[in-house]
């Protein structure tokens, strides 16, 4: 089973800042499938990024992800109000099985 | 539209059974993964295990291969997940999740079922 730890835990940043996120797997990632989702309080997880830098329909350009083989990042360029939340990496290479990450709390410092 | 619609919250004991569901409409519910997602009080998402309606083809994680049981009734859209035994532990949020056959992610997430255990 592919194990992958998200850093940092949390991070406390303000709106207009840049939020790098990581997500490191324990083997590689096959064919970089690689997703992200945002999750508010309350709600199910939605779709950022998929193919580990394809961003899903409707998801702003201020979010992007990169990377390749073990190693992934997610970045909003300009955090907006409604950005602060749970961020949860998945790999799906192994599918129908799957693994998601531990998340990363984007926090308002 | 695609919609993946769960049952409603549930209180029950330690020691009894129960069975929560997630209906798929807007879609050919027979052509596509329904997978369920575990969420704990405050922390992270758990891949629990994965059905195919068409041919009912169930995978499991090996955490919880023997502690949940997934099945499927495709003659009204509707994916199962089941506990014959529940613990204090299983109280949790519990997601249905929609995934295209192949290497896709969840385009498609139900809206959750509540499940709290407690004596």
């Amino acid at each position: 089973e592919i194990v992958l730890t998200q850093s940092p835990g949390t991070l406390s940043l303000s709106p207009g800042e840049r939020a790098t996120l990581f997500c490191r797997a324990s083997q590689r990632v096959s064919t970089n499938f690689l997703a992200w989702y945002q999750q508010k309080p309350g709600q199910p997880p939605r779709l950022l990024i998929d193919g580990a830098s394809s961003r899903a329909t409707g998801i702003p350009d201020r979010f992007s992800g990169s990377g390749s083989g073990t190693d992934f990042t997610l970045t909003i360029s300009r955090l907006e109000p409604e950005d602060f939340g749970m961020y949860f990496c998945q790999q799906y290479g192994t599918s129908p099985l799957t693994t998601f990450g531990g998340g990363t709390k984007v926090e308002v410092k | 539209e695609v919609q993946l619609v769960q049952s409603g919250a549930e209180v029950k004991k330690p020691g009894e059974s129960l069975k929560i569901s997630c209906k798929g409409s807007g879609y050919g519910f027979i052509n596509y993964w329904i997978a369920w997602v575990r969420q704990m009080p405050g922390k992270g998402l758990e891949f629990l295990g994965v059905i195919y309606p068409g041919d009912s083809d169930t995978r499991y994680s090996p955490s919880f291969q023997g502690q949940v049981t997934i099945s499927v009734d495709k003659s009204i859209n509707t994916a199962y997940l089941q506990w014959s035994s529940l613990k204090a532990s299983d109280s949790a949020m519990y997601y249905c999740a929609r995934q295209t056959s192949g290497y896709f992610p969840y385009h498609y997430w139900g809206q959750g079922t509540l499940v709290t255990v407690s004596s």
